[in-house]
């Protein structure tokens, strides 16, 4: 069973406008939350993270939004530029009794943005 | 400021061989984490390695071992190799205590 998830398998958006990434999570025990950005042939880069006590986190065109109470985060991209095209992934770190689970990130299956000129 | 480095980025095997991946982590980093992207997938852990000791694991067969050495850098090892084994390997490092955990470009396996 898949504890994150990410229902959009692609995402098409003008250049200049707003990019909305979605991802949902079962596992209420996650408290780190993680958004992946990956090119072909590539490893993941790094984008920008949120701690289960915050709901909001910003850096530059990149904001991140959590809903704890929905077990819901999305990843917003203004403007979109095409040099963002690429696939997202979502991943989530969680924090199980005994550690159990408390290292290792959790994917979802990512979305492929693709930014219009 | 070197970033996460992996070796061979390619590598083709035959089912039953053997196969041992390597990765230096990003610059003052401790901690070794492996994962599998198979294609259409996003990755999934294999384990972690902290002070040179595997300190959790994924869901993955005993066919899948690891060594971190006293210099912070680790290989992964699969043995008898499956057709199922061919995947995208993805090494990622972190500091102690820090959540982010940073990618290599990644090792392509083709088990043929």
């Amino acid at each position: 069973d898949q504890q994150v998830k990410q229902n959009s398998p692609s995402l098409s958006v003008q250049e200049g406008r707003i990019s909305i990434l979605n991802c949902d999570y079962t596992n209420s025990m996650f408290d780190y939350f993680l958004w992946y950005k990956k090119y072909p042939a590539e490893g993941p880069t790094f984008l920008i993270s949120i701690s289960s006590i915050k709901d909001k986190n910003e850096d530059g065109r990149f904001t991140v939004f959590l809903n704890k109470s929905a077990k819901h985060l999305s990843l917003h991209i203004v403007p979109s530029q095409p040099g963002d095209s690429a696939v997202y992934f979502c991943a989530a770190k969680g924090g199980g009794v005994s550690g159990a689970g408390s290292y290792q990130l959790t994917f979802g299956k990512g979305t492929k943005l693709s930014v219009i000129p | 400021d070197a970033g996460v480095t992996q070796s061979p980025t390619h590598l083709i095997k035959t089912r039953g061989q053997q196969v041992t991946l390597r990765c230096s982590p990003k610059s003052g980093h401790d901690t070794v984490s492996w994962y599998q992207q198979a294609l259409g997938q996003g990755p999934q852990f294999i384990f972690q390695y902290y002070e040179e000791e595997e300190r959790q694991r994924g869901n993955f067969p005993d066919r899948f071992s690891g060594h971190q050495f006293p210099n912070y850098s680790s290989e992964l090892n699969v043995n008898a190799l499956l057709l199922g084994d061919s995947a995208l390997y993805l090494c990622a490092s972190s500091r102690s205590g820090v959540d982010t955990q940073y990618f290599g470009p990644g090792t392509r396996l083709t088990v043929l």
